[in-house]
């Protein structure tokens, strides 16, 4: 069964860090783009990061350049999410997908919570 | 703000079409074929039910269709059901730095 399991979430204080995990099974792994997207709580979804299959380009948007570091670990079927320097407007559902002209497969999400 | 513009809701009787629209540039929506829609319950992961602007994933009733004019990118549900309510997100390439957008989703009720 193809699937995507995220896992890392949970409550940081603002100015702090986390990362997140995202372990796939039942595909070739290295053959797929993954992406990070994240939901606001009430909000609308928000494209967050991707990287290539091989880890060697990835891209961000502008409200998480320089803060949020996307990586993979072929060898481990895993795609991550350093998230530093995190704010309130962090605050959100995180859910990794893979990239096969569309999004197709999702993970279930999980939660980060920014607050003091 | 969303780089792609939608409506925030639609709705429809069962049985009758509706039609989202996705509006964009040319540097994104009305460049590429790498337009594609999402269907999400509420407290669920989003679903893929377009890609390429027009094609279904397996599985994906017929009822769903995509196409585009120009900029805009438009989703027809046609026959409407109760489990059609959801959210619909668009989403495309684009050519700026970002590499990827999504619309501000439209929340599709079913009278």
């Amino acid at each position: 069964e193809v699937q995507l399991v995220e896992s890392g979430g949970g409550v940081v204080q603002p100015g702090g860090s986390l990362r997140l995990s995202c372990a796939a099974s039942g595909f070739s792994f290295d053959d797929y783009v993954m992406h990070w997207v994240r939901q606001g709580p009430g909000k609308g979804l928000e494209w967050v990061s991707l990287i290539s299959g091989d880890g060697s380009d990835t891209y961000s948007a502008d409200s998480v350049k320089g803060r949020f570091i996307i990586s993979r670990d072929n060898s481990k079927n895993s795609l991550y999410l350093q998230m530093n320097s995190l704010t309130t407007e962090d605050t959100a559902v995180y859910f990794c997908a893979r990239d096969s002209y569309g999004l197709d497969v999702w993970g279930t999400g999980t939660t980060v919570t920014v607050s003091s | 703000q969303s780089a792609l513009t939608q409506p925030a809701s639609v709705s429809g009787s069962p049985g009758q079409s509706i039609t989202i629209s996705c509006t964009g540039t040319s540097s994104d929506v009305g460049g590429y074929n790498y337009v594609s829609w999402y269907q999400q319950h509420p407290g669920k992961a989003p679903k893929l039910m377009i890609y390429a602007v027009s094609d279904r994933p397996s599985g994906v009733p017929d009822r769903f269709s995509g196409s585009r004019s120009g900029n805009t990118a438009s989703l027809t549900i046609s026959g409407l059901q109760a489990e059609d309510e959801a959210d619909y997100y668009c989403s495309s390439f684009t050519i700026s730095s970002t590499l990827w957008v999504f619309g501000g989703g439209t929340k599709l009720t079913v009278l």
